[in-house]
């Protein structure tokens, strides 16, 4: 079965500093691999997501992540942290042959002004 | 436009109570989902509907937990008997096409579920 590891449940940047969330897959095929944000007290918001097209993958707000099979890794970067960042963060992946996302267990991410 | 929705946003029960959790997905979605997400955990998935079916229910876990989808739209997650352990919050997400094509699954707010 599929799963995902995010290393680190909490991660703490200074503001303006990069910011870098990791994420490991276990998987002998690369599946589709996601990245949602959970702001506080609102809803699972997808930040970007790898469907097996180009590598390096773009989202909103200044979030990237690379997909990198030789690492199955496809941690969560972005260059300049802000305030606003603050959040939990998710990995996910379709499972093959399923629809529904499996999640790993979260990163909280503090930003120090 | 509107975004799922899930009614009521917070429910306190007594053990052993049966309780009714609403989604209303995006308008047009064939596509929903119910999870469920304990203190500290990511989502955990419980059941899957293609229009008025379910597709999988592999995730439920046992047999007090059952989902409803009967025109397609609007899905109900009921849990019998409730125990202490069911307290989570229970998020519903819809996608315009099953996400085995990788189409984005949309979550709602959440039902917190708290269990005396």
């Amino acid at each position: 079965a599929q799963s995902v590891t995010q290393l680190g449940s909490h991660v703490s940047v200074s503001e303006g500093a990069l910011v870098l969330l990791r994420c490991n897959y276990s998987s002998s095929v690369p599946p589709y691999l996601f990245w949602y944000v959970q702001y506080p007290n609102q809803g699972l918001q997808l930040l970007l997501k790898y469907t097996s097209a180009a590598t390096l993958v773009k989202g909103i707000n200044g979030f990237e992540a690379e997909f990198k099979k030789s690492e199955t890794s496809f941690h969560l970067t972005k260059p300049s942290a802000h305030m606003s960042d603050a959040a939990e963060y998710f990995c996910a992946v379709i499972q093959t042959g399923a629809n529904n996302l499996f999640f790993g267990t979260g990163t909280r991410l503090t930003v120090i002004p | 436009g509107a975004g799922v929705s899930q009614t009521p946003s917070n429910k306190v029960t007594e053990k052993g109570k049966y309780v009714e959790l609403r989604c209303d997905p995006i308008s047009g979605h064939t596509a929903l989902y119910w999870y469920r997400q304990s203190l500290g955990q990511g989502p955990e998935f419980l059941i899957y509907f293609q229009g008025t079916g379910a597709a999988d229910d592999s995730g439920l876990p046992n047999d007090r937990f059952f989902a409803v989808r009967p025109e397609g739209s609007v899905s109900t997650l009921k849990i019998q008997r409730t125990e202490r352990g069911d307290s989570a919050v229970y998020l519903c997400a819809s996608s315009l096409l099953p996400s085995g094509g990788t189409d984005t699954q949309y979550f709602g707010p959440g039902t917190r579920l708290t269990v005396l």
